[in-house]
């Protein structure tokens, strides 16, 4: 069964510093891997997705990569701004289940950005 | 982007009674839609994943008879909380997935704030 770890579970810093969140999933059979990002109270905001394939993906101040065979994937955000404060997270779509396929999500990293 | 709608966005009902929610794709049509619960401070958890046309496929753990997903047409789903209780007091969230030549991807909506008092 896969499980999605995010760490940490909270992150508080300073405007314009960079940051990195972090997400570990226990097993390599990934499809692909997303970020999202969550508001309170708000739904699902896709920011990055990550092909098995691929090792990185950019956008903008963020850059996401992908180290399957190990397990892990990162968020770096780049010149932090009040405005990134969200629950950001990470979730995993497995290379089985066809059409029907299930995305495990983590529980995610509540970002506070201080000004 | 594809935009997935929900309606209501917050609900309070009284227990016992039971409460539909409408998960609409916008601007394209979904095949597949998935209702997510979401608890506080925890991960979204799949409760069924909905197929135009044939009934739902529900997770282990979740009673299909409480709730009750119903998607008739391409751009609507609804799901319903049948007897609810204030343990169903919950973020649900739905999403819609969009298959294309080069798109495989799911769009999620808003959610909707249930409190059963």
């Amino acid at each position: 069964k896969q499980e999605v770890t995010q760490i940490p579970a909270a992150l508080s810093v300073p405007e314009g510093e960079n940051l990195v969140l972090n997400c570990s999933f226990t097993d390599s059979a990934i499809y692909n891997l997303q970020w999202f990002r969550q508001d309170p109270g708000k739904g699902l905001t896709s920011l990055l997705l990550i092909q098995s394939s691929q090792r990185e993906q950019t956008s903008g101040r963020l850059n996401a990569s992908l180290d399957k065979s190990s397990g892990r994937s990162t968020l770096y955000i780049a010149a932090s701004q009040p405005g990134d404060s969200a629950t950001y997270l990470c979730a995993v779509r497995p290379t089985s289940g066809g059409s029907n396929y299930k995305l495990t999500f983590g529980k995610g990293t509540l970002l506070t950005v201080n000004p | 982007g594809a935009v997935v709608s929900q309606h209501p966005s917050w609900v309070i009902c009284k227990s016992g009674t039971s409460v539909k929610i409408e998960c609409r794709s916008l601007d394209f049509q979904a095949t597949t839609m998935f209702w997510y619960r979401q608890f506080p401070k925890q991960s979204l958890m799949l409760m069924a994943t909905s197929n135009e046309g044939s009934k739902a496929t529900y997770e282990q753990g979740v009673e299909k008879d409480k709730f009750l997903i119903n998607h008739a047409s391409l751009t609507l789903s609804t799901l319903t909380v049948t007897s609810a209780h204030p343990e169903d007091s919950s973020f649900y969230i739905c999403s819609a997935r969009v298959l294309a030549l080069y798109t495989d991807t799911q769009y999620f909506g808003p959610g909707t704030r249930l409190t059963v008092l």
